[in-house]
This record gives structure tokens, C-alpha cells and sequence, in this order.
């Protein structure tokens, strides 16, 4: 059973570029949760999503950024008009139940995006 | 607002030897879940434990225990016999019981460094 999938697994934009960030969850998992993590930093939740739905998106900037996690396809993260700000790793997990589960989160390797 | 503290930055120990990483959170809840997960250089995170609120006995995976103080708000990891294979950065997370919301409450970490 693969694990999640995220690619690409290193991502360089120039500023102003479109960044698209890609996962694939477990088989099975129908939950899929989007996190940040700066240099030096613990993982900061962005947004939580179900198949064709934004379930919890407290975590997200307002402005840039936007996920979607369609009925066929993986779950695409996407940050318009990069600023070097954005430079961090992008860490996605999937869940069986979510809401209803355990709790247990299942992490993807993360995609490093580097704004020069 | 729930937030979750790791107070050591940076830690060692000698192999086969044992210790123990400190995590305090502030929460209003009464159940919840916390759970240490450890990232490897490799950046994946790795669920090492989890801890329901509402169960009085301590948590236990192979090497890895807990002590979770539920009055004290404190939730300790223990490994035992420490491997080369321990080095990483450990971090601590707190979640609502599924219902309400399914994201993760991460703290900053703690480094820990195995010497042969």
C-alpha cells in the first residue's frame, strides 16, 4: 500500500511565478490536510479538505492561495505570484475518516518550494 | 486557542542510553489527542505515538513511552535505549477530538542527536 505522494519533492519559482504543489493520499483516504513548515520551525496547518470540498481553510493566507481536492486527481495546493516569503516545506497528510476517525495523520514527504 | 510548547530546543544522549523530551500545551478542552511524531533528516514526518485524553494509561510503542499528566497539561516522550536511528527532530501535537476540527497544533520542536 503506497504511502502519500507528494511531488514535486523540490520546487524553484522565480517571484511573481505560479507554484502548484501536488498529493496524492493513501489508498483509502478520502481526508487531506495541507501544512507549512519555515526553517526552524514546527509544521503550521493551512487547510483541510474532503473529495470536491474545503472542509477548514482557517489556516491559509487570504490572499495567493488556494486548494482544491477534486473528485478524480490528487489535491493541488496553489500559490500565485510567489514572493520569497513563500519559501518553506509543504507537507500534506491524509486521513481515513478525519473528522470522524482517530486522529491519526498520515504524512507525505513534502515538497521544498525555493522563491529566488 | 490551543498552543503546544517544546521548552528544549536541542538535546543528546549517548547510545542505548534513555531520555526524555518535555512538551507542556494550553487548551480549554477536555478530550483531545496529542502525539509525537519525529522527522528524520530525510524531512518525513513519522507518527511515533499517540495518547487519547480521555485513557488514564500512558501510551507505549516498542522503546518509546509517554507520561501524560493530564492536570499538568504535560506529555513527555521517553525512548529507551536509545539508537543511532533516534536522531532527528521530535515534534509534539495536540488535536481536538474529531467532531469540531482535524487539524494538528504542532510545537517547534526538539533536535535530539544519538552519539555513538
Amino acid at each position: 500500500n503506497a504511502g502519500v505522494m507528494q511531488n514535486p519533492r523540490h520546487l524553484v519559482r522565480r517571484r511573481g511565478q505560479e507554484a502548484r504543489l501536488r498529493c496524492s493520499p493513501m489508498k483509502g483516504h478520502s481526508h487531506v490536510y495541507w501544512y507549512r513548515q519555515l526553517p526552524e520551525e514546527g509544521l503550521k496547518f493551512m487547510v483541510y479538505l474532503q473529495k470536491e470540498n474545503i472542509i477548514d481553510e482557517s489556516g491559509m493566507p487570504k490572499e495567493r492561495f488556494s486548494a482544491e481536492f477534486p473528485k478524480e486527481g490528487p489535491s493541488i495546493l496553489r500559490i500565485q505570484q510567489v514572493v520569497r516569503g513563500d519559501s518553506a516545506a509543504y507537507f500534506c497528510a491524509s486521513s481515513p475518516k478525519g473528522l470522524a476517525g482517530t486522529g491519526e495523520q498520515y504524512f507525505g514527504p513534502g515538497t521544498r518550494l525555493t522563491v529566488t | 486557542a490551543q498552543t503546544v510548547t517544546q521548552s528544549q530546543p536541542e538535546m543528546s544522549v549517548q547510545e542505548a542510553e534513555t531520555v526524555t523530551l518535555s512538551c507542556t500545551y494550553d487548551t480549554s478542552e477536555s478530550n483531545y489527542y496529542l502525539f509525537w511524531y519525529k522527522q528524520p533528516p530525510s524531512r518525513q514526518m513519522i507518527l511515533v505515538i499517540r495518547q487519547e485524553a480521555y485513557k488514564q494509561q500512558n501510551a507505549t510503542e516498542n522503546r518509546f513511552s509517554v507520561n501524560f499528566q493530564k492536570a499538568a497539561k504535560s506529555f513527555s516522550l521517553k525512548i529507551s535505549d536509545s539508537q543511532l536511528g533516534d536522531t532527528a527532530m521530535y515534534f509534539c501535537a495536540f488535536m481536538k477530538v474529531p467532531g469540531s476540527q482535524g487539524n494538528l497544533i504542532f510545537g517547534k520542536g526538539t533536535k535530539l542527536s544519538v552519539k555513538p
